[in-house]
């Protein structure tokens, strides 16, 4: 139990549906990640949430929506998604300092949701 | 962050140690080296990180060369259950860091 919760665990939608990936951490961070691993690929930063400010974004198509309401809650909206979509979505959080200097280097990483688009 | 060379795979006896390398040749002055790994299908799990001195904790020992362009990772006596993927990664202590895996050791341990 890495203190960082995801649901769900399993995901399988359609191109035409829309969709929520859930991440919850309880571990008092301040700073959150979505990144995607593909098949045999390494894993990619896909956006990060810094005192609920997004401050990445990594090129990532729109179809993609982040939301973070707090700082202990991390979304990942879906919509009109593409069969090379299909990945494991991990969410991960860290503490960061008042500055924004990392404190805690370490990352902590929930168990992830696995995507399939038909 | 500095670029990490790591071998794709490598296989160890269980209940022997395991020694995972790992190049991080254009390190500068401030960054960390840290080590995570990722059981098949979990997210990545951190594991140990260093700057200069020889780090040890209840999971493993990190070991880095003088010029530290170089470190090795060690699991004292490997179980099956430390199969995963092992990541090296160097980044900085200041400021936001974006941290990049790349594609890691598979290390296989063996009956």
């Amino acid at each position: 139990e890495t203190g960082v919760t995801q649901t769900p665990r399993h995901l399988v939608m359609g191109m035409t549906n829309k969709k929520s990936l859930k991440c919850e951490q309880h571990l008092g961070h301040n700073a959150m990640y979505w990144y995607k691993q593909s098949a045999k690929k390494p894993l990619e930063l896909m956006f990060v949430y810094n005192f609920k400010e997004q401050t990445e974004n990594n090129s990532v198509p729109s179809r993609f929506s982040p939301e973070c309401p707090n700082s202990s809650h991390l979304f990942l909206h879906l919509h009109t998604l593409q069969p090379e979509d299909s990945a494991l979505y991990l969410c991960a959080s860290s503490q960061l300092t008042g500055t924004g200097t990392l404190i805690n280097e370490k990352l902590f990483f929930g168990s992830g949701t696995q995507l399939s688009v038909l | 962050d500095a670029k990490t060379t790591q071998p794709p795979s490598m296989d160890c006896a269980e209940g022997r140690a395991a020694n995972l390398p790992c190049n991080h040749s254009t390190i500068s002055g401030n960054e960390y080296v840290y080590w995570y790994r990722q059981i098949h299908s979990q997210g990545p799990q951190y594991i140990i990180h260093g700057l200069k001195n020889n780090e040890t904790n209840e999971m493993a020992s990190l070991i880095i060369t003088e010029d530290r362009k170089s470190s090795t990772l060690i699991l004292p006596h490997a179980t099956l259950r430390d199969t995963a993927v092992y990541y090296c990664i160097v980044r900085g202590s200041g400021g936001y860091q974006k941290v990049t895996f790349g594609t890691g050791t598979k290390l296989q341990v063996i009956p």
